[in-house]
């Protein structure tokens, strides 16, 4: 089965300052990969998502993400933070051939932006 | 549907009473997920349907929860003699095979 790991509970950074969070997964074959973000009192909303092609995936609110298979990641980046991005940013894993379990989360990365 | 319609979004109830969750999908969506967000929690994996496949049950954290999902439509999560522990944002998410999933705005329950 997968899993996915996001190592960082939470991660304070300045305005303007640049942003990685980290996402590392476990699988035996391939998957697609997510980035959701839930800002506060909201639902989750997609950021971006790995399906296949060019492993540098851009996403809603200047964020980017790298597909690494190698070091099976998927760390979101952002260049310059602004306050409202201020959320809980969650990575998600799926296997697209009939896995059992379709969609697993990390446990979440609260990202808090600094004035 | 325009989206994932979970219904009703706020729920209180009494301890050891019954509630039930509903959650319509996006038309045409194969797979339906319930999760479960405590208060500055994450996503805590509750059930998960895939078309008309057995559904993959190992989240439900004990005897009292069960869901339901009729075909590739409206599912229902049922919390019998509820407990406070059991109170959440219980979220519901569909998509289409493994794509991305779209979740509703969730049903906050609170067991007083």
């Amino acid at each position: 089965a997968q899993s996915v790991t996001q190592l960082d509970s939470q991660v304070p950074v300045f305005e303007e300052a640049p942003v990685e969070l980290r996402c590392n997964y476990s699988s035996s074959v391939s998957v697609y990969l997510f980035w959701y973000v839930q800002y506060p009192n909201q639902g989750l909303q997609l950021l971006l998502k790995y399906l296949s092609g060019s492993t540098l995936v851009k996403g809603i609110n200047g964020f980017e993400a790298e597909f690494n298979k190698s070091q099976t990641s998927f760390h979101l980046r952002k260049p310059s933070v602004h306050i409202s991005d201020t959320a809980e940013y969650f990575c998600a894993v799926s296997v697209p051939r009939g896995g059992r379990r379709a969609l697993t989360f990390g446990s979440g990365t609260r990202l808090q932006v600094q004035p | 549907g325009a989206g994932v319609s979970q219904s009703p979004s706020n729920k209180v109830t009494e301890k050891g009473k019954d509630v039930e969750l509903r959650c319509d999908p996006i038309s045409g969506h194969t797979a339906l997920y319930w999760y479960r967000q405590r208060l500055g929690q994450g996503l805590e994996f509750l059930i998960y349907f895939q078309g008309n496949s057995a559904p993959d049950k190992s989240g439900l954290p004990s005897d009292r929860f069960s869901a339901e999902r009729t075909g590739e439509s409206v599912s229902t999560l049922t919390i019998q003699r509820t407990q406070q522990e059991d109170s959440a944002v219980y979220l519901c998410a569909s998509s289409y095979m493994a794509s991305e999933a779209f979740f509703g705005q969730g049903t906050r329950l609170t067991v007083v």
